[in-house]
C-alpha cells in the first residue's frame, strides 16, 4: 500500500539548534516526494520537492530509497520556521498521500 | 499570478442538506484535484479533474462529486450531508505535465460545518 509516514505529531527545538522532521514512504515505484508547510493562518504550500534537490529556507531533504525515508532537515531553526509539515508522495492524476503532519514549534 | 481561489470560505449546512464549492485554479493549470482535511483523517484525496473529465477518485462514497467546467473551474458537491462531513475542502490545481510528479498548488480551502 502507499502511504507516508511521519512519526512525530509535535517537534520542538531552540533557536539555532538542528532540526530534523521525519518521513517514510511506502510505495512499489519510484516515488515521487514533496514537502509542504503550512505557517498559521496561511494556506498549505510547497516547501520542496525532492526531484529538484534545491535547499528552501535553509531547509534541504534527501530521498533514501534503502531506508524509504526522506527527511526534512535544517542546520540552525528559527523561529519563524514554527509550522505544521507534511511530506507527501506524488501518485498519479492529483492524487498525492500525505503523512499526518509534524507540528514543529522553535523556542526563542 | 493569482493563486487558486476558493469560495466559499466559510459556510454551516445541516443534517441532510447539500453543498457546493467552488475553485478557481490558477491561471494555465488545467488539472485540479480536491482534498478533505479533518483532524482525525488528515489530508484525504478526493477525486481530480482534467479539462472536464474526472481522471481519478479517492475512497469516498458517491455522496461526494465534482465537476469542471472548459475555463478548468471546478465544483465539489456533497450530497445529504452527515455530521462527519465537517472539514476543510481543499481545492489544488497543477500544470500537469504528465505521469506523476507534478507540483500542486492549494488553496485556502473551505470550512464546511454540518450541524
Amino acid at each position: 500500500a502507499q502511504r507516508v509516514t511521519q512519526p512525530e505529531k509535535l517537534l520542538s527545538v531552540f533557536k539555532g539548534a538542528p532540526v530534523e522532521l521525519k518521513c517514510n514512504y511506502s510505495y512499489s515505484g519510484s516515488p515521487e516526494l514533496f514537502w509542504y508547510v503550512q505557517y498559521s493562518r496561511q494556506r498549505l504550500q510547497l516547501l520542496l520537492r525532492h526531484i529538484s534537490r534545491e535547499s528552501i529556507k535553509g531547509f534541504t531533504a534527501d530521498l533514501n530509497k534503502g531506508e524509504t525515508s526522506f527527511h526534512l532537515k535544517k542546520p540552525f531553526a528559527q523561529e519563524e520556521d514554527s509550522a505544521m509539515y507534511y511530506c507527501a508522495l506524488s501518485l498519479n492524476l492529483g492524487d498525492m498521500r500525505f503523512g499526518a503532519g509534524t507540528r514543529l514549534t522553535v523556542k526563542p | 499570478k493569482a493563486g487558486v481561489t476558493q469560495t466559499p470560505r466559510y459556510l454551516i449546512k445541516t443534517r441532510g442538506q447539500q453543498v457546493t464549492l467552488s475553485c478557481s485554479p490558477i491561471s494555465g493549470h488545467r488539472s485540479v484535484s480536491w482534498y478533505q482535511q479533518t483532524p482525525g483523517q488528515g489530508l484525504q484525496f478526493l477525486f481530480e479533474y482534467f479539462s472536464e473529465t474526472q481522471r481519478n477518485k479517492g475512497n469516498f462514497p458517491g455522496r461526494f462529486s465534482g465537476r469542471q467546467f472548459s475555463n478548468s473551474r471546478s465544483e465539489m458537491n456533497v450530497s445529504t450531508l452527515e455530521l462527519g462531513d465537517s472539514a476543510l475542502y481543499l481545492c489544488a490545481s497543477s500544470l500537469d505535465t504528465g505521469g506523476s510528479g507534478n507540483t500542486i498548488y492549494f488553496g485556502e480551502g473551505s470550512w464546511l460545518t454540518v450541524v
